[in-house]
């Protein structure tokens, strides 16, 4: 099975910062990976996918990209309404990461 | 518009079945996967499994014993049913469509005595 190793698990950052959350694979994915935003007690939203595409209507400082089997979700500056859980599902055999909980420092 | 809409009982019990229904709206499900995913409280999410939009399926490993996912394309509805429910099945569950662009609101399942 295809695991996805999501890290940080917990993230602290000021408002403006440049985050950046990864997810690596234990086999190859191509770019069949997709970045989830969730805020509490909401369902998820999809934010990435094809691992660099915008999903519509997500702002444009949030970015997708790949290196090699690690695969990255960057919020170039950050803004309060960006705190929320972010997730990354692979698409191959469908395995969700285990979740990156960003919150204001 | 695409509107995905989960409904089923809110508790079940140990050892039970789970029986769950999502309702779609807006598009085909002989155009559009619809997949299962759940979550539990406080915790990540589980894909659990996909009705594809020619009929066929496809099962989380980990849960394929147990998972069983159908549809009735007359009545836009997919259904879940999982049997030896346990307190670990406990989530919030979700229908979801295609490349995962659309969501349902989601129901709570409790599994508890």
């Amino acid at each position: 099975d295809i695991q996805m190793t999501q890290s940080p698990s917990s993230l602290s950052a000021s408002l403006g910062d440049r985050v950046t959350i990864t997810c690596r694979a234990s086999q190859d994915i191509g770019n069949y990976l997709t970045w989830f935003q969730q805020k509490p007690g909401k369902s998820p939203r999809r934010m990435i996918y094809g691992a660099t595409n915008l999903a519509a209507g997500v702002p444009s400082r949030f970015s997708g990209s790949r290196s090699g089997s690690d695969y990255s979700l960057t919020i170039s500056s950050l803004e309060s309404e960006d705190v929320a859980d972010y997730h990354c599902l692979q698409s191959i055999q469908w395995t969700f990461g285990g979740g990156t909980k960003l919150e204001l420092k | 518009e695409v509107q995905l809409k989960e409904s089923g009982p809110g508790l079940v019990q140990p050892s039970q079945t789970l029986s769950l229904t999502c309702t779609v709206s807006g598009f085909s499900l002989t155009d559009y996967s619809v997949h299962w995913v759940r979550q539990p409280p406080g915790k990540g999410l589980e894909w659990m499994g996909v009705m594809w939009s020619g009929g066929s399926t496809a099962y989380n490993s980990a849960l394929k014993s147990r998972l069983s996912i159908s549809r009735d394309t007359s009545k836009s509805q997919v259904f879940l049913k999982m049997n030896s429910l346990q307190t670990e099945d406990t989530a919030i569950y979700y229908c979801t469509r295609g490349q995962l662009s659309y969501w349902g609101q989601g129901v709570m399942v409790t599994v508890s005595s």
